[in-house]
């Protein structure tokens, strides 16, 4: 079945840590995003990559870097200069630049806690 | 600028009850409208999705919703609640060009009660 992997679904930090989540997709996007969500806020965009190795930051991308060396992979790393990475990471997908369709393909997330 | 106004984070109902749920927008140009829904420690998922055409959009589960553009809202309403309707729903605008410019509104919790 297609869709978009999304891996560790749990993971915990110590603080100072980097930590990289993964995410994978066989759906041939071109597009691919990370999204952060806490409680009572949505979702705010953190990178946003619509090829291969070229990628674009969001609203919030400070703390955060990602790459895109393949179509299918999106990996974000939540480095230590996030000041407050405890939340829950989702990345999704869409056809691509020029599709104008707004639908996105989540993954199931990945929930971040720093100890 | 695009943005979205979800109006109560929480929503009560009884099972077999209408549903409605708020969504009001801004936009500057004619805007791409969508309901998605989340379940527990899951993604979202696209419930339906108001382009151009009719303005009553229907969608999966039994939703539907209607694009008002002098009261700039896009209402979710579904008729009769069910348990399994239980999740946090989201509206969220585009300018119709960019998928990656949709902006969400805050989210709404459903609870159903039997």
């Amino acid at each position: 079945d297609g869709g978009i992997t999304q891996s560790p679904k749990y993971l915990f930090r110590k603080e100072g840590q980097n930590v990289t989540l993964s995410c994978e997709q066989n759906l041939n996007h071109d597009a691919m995003y990370w999204y952060r969500q806490d409680p009572g806020q949505g979702l705010r965009l953190i990178y946003y990559s619509q090829i291969v190795n070229d990628f674009q930051k969001g609203d919030i991308a400070e703390g955060y870097s990602v790459s895109r060396e393949k179509k299918e992979s999106f990996p974000l790393t939540v480095t230590s200069a996030q000041k407050n990475p405890t939340a829950f990471y989702l990345c999704a997908s869409s056809i691509g630049a020029g599709s104008n369709t707004g639908e996105l393909f989540f993954g199931e997330g990945s929930r971040l806690t720093v100890l | 600028a695009q943005s979205v106004t979800q109006l109560g984070s929480h929503v009560s109902v009884s099972e077999g009850a209408l549903v409605l749920l708020r969504c009001n927008y801004s936009s500057s140009v004619p805007p791409y409208l969508f309901w998605y829904v989340q379940y527990p420690n899951q993604g979202l998922q696209l419930l339906l999705k108001y382009t151009t055409g009719a303005t009553l959009v229907k969608g999966i589960n039994g939703f539907e919703a209607e694009f008002k553009k002098s009261e700039t809202s896009f209402h979710l309403t579904k008729p009769s609640a069910h348990m399994s309707d239980a999740a946090e729903y989201f509206c969220a605008v585009s300018d119709g060009f960019n998928d990656y410019k949709l902006s969400f509104g805050a989210g709404t919790t459903v609870t159903v009660r039997a």
